[in-house]
């Protein structure tokens, strides 16, 4: 089975600075999707960046870019230039890749880490 | 599309109703998820649909929990009787798994704004 493990329950960050929010997965798996979630108070799940695992390149979604470390088994996510609308909580979450059968997997979740951006 | 919807939003009841939650997923997709958000459990993967056919439903709490889906744009999860421990937020989500690009993001799971219910 996966387990997703974010460490920090809450963070907090001036506005206009950089925060990284770590998280780590144990799997058996070689072939793997790994996701940043946001949760604003809304309550809505919006995907923030998503990392292929057979991929070393490192994903880019403008001001929010992951650090993958594949034989770590780390996924961080670091956001540049915070802004007060960042503010909510981050979910890390793991897929297999079902690709060669063309199908699909569950995600597995961290448990979330509150993020406040201040001005 | 107007994205994954969920209804009702809020749903307050009393132990031992029974209680029908709903779930509009994203015109093209086939799969279908529910997942329930607590603070003790974080959230969790209840059971899963692939063309309408359950998947994995071994995230099922237990009998009173069922779920169907009887077309590609509707599916139910019920609990009958409801407990105060059922008492969370239900989120649906649905996701695409073939090449088509303009239908959506390959495997990207969107959620529904979810149900929060209370059992008292």
């Amino acid at each position: 089975a996966q387990t997703v493990t974010q460490s920090q329950p809450e963070m907090s960050v001036q506005e206009a600075e950089t925060v990284t929010l770590s998280c780590t997965y144990d799997t058996s798996e070689s072939n793997y999707y790994l996701f940043w979630y946001k949760q604003p108070p809304s309550r809505q799940m919006i995907l923030v960046i998503r990392q292929e695992a057979y991929k070393q390149q490192n994903a880019t979604e403008n001001r929010f870019s992951v650090n993958f470390q594949k034989a770590a088994k780390s996924f961080s996510l670091k956001i540049s230039d915070s802004q007060l609308g960042d503010t909510a909580m981050y979910f890390c979450a793991f897929m297999k890749n079902e690709a060669t059968q063309g199908g699909s997997e569950k995600l597995v979740f961290g448990k979330g880490m509150k993020l406040t951006v201040n001005p | 599309d107007a994205g994954v919807i969920q209804s009702p939003r809020h749903e307050v009841t009393e132990m031992g109703q029974e209680v029908t939650l709903r779930c509009k997923p994203i015109s093209g997709h086939d799969y279908l998820f529910w997942y329930r958000q607590t603070m003790m459990r974080g959230l969790e993967l209840l059971i899963y649909f692939n063309n309408n056919v359950p998947i994995d439903d071994s995230g099922m709490p237990e009998d009173r929990f069922s779920a169907k889906m009887p077309n590609a744009s509707f599916s139910t999860l019920k609990i009958q009787p409801s407990e105060p421990r059922d008492s969370a937020v239900y989120f649906c989500a649905s996701s695409y798994s073939g090449t088509l690009t303009w239908i959506s993001s390959y495997n990207e799971q969107f959620f529904g704004p979810g149900t929060r219910l209370t059992v008292l």
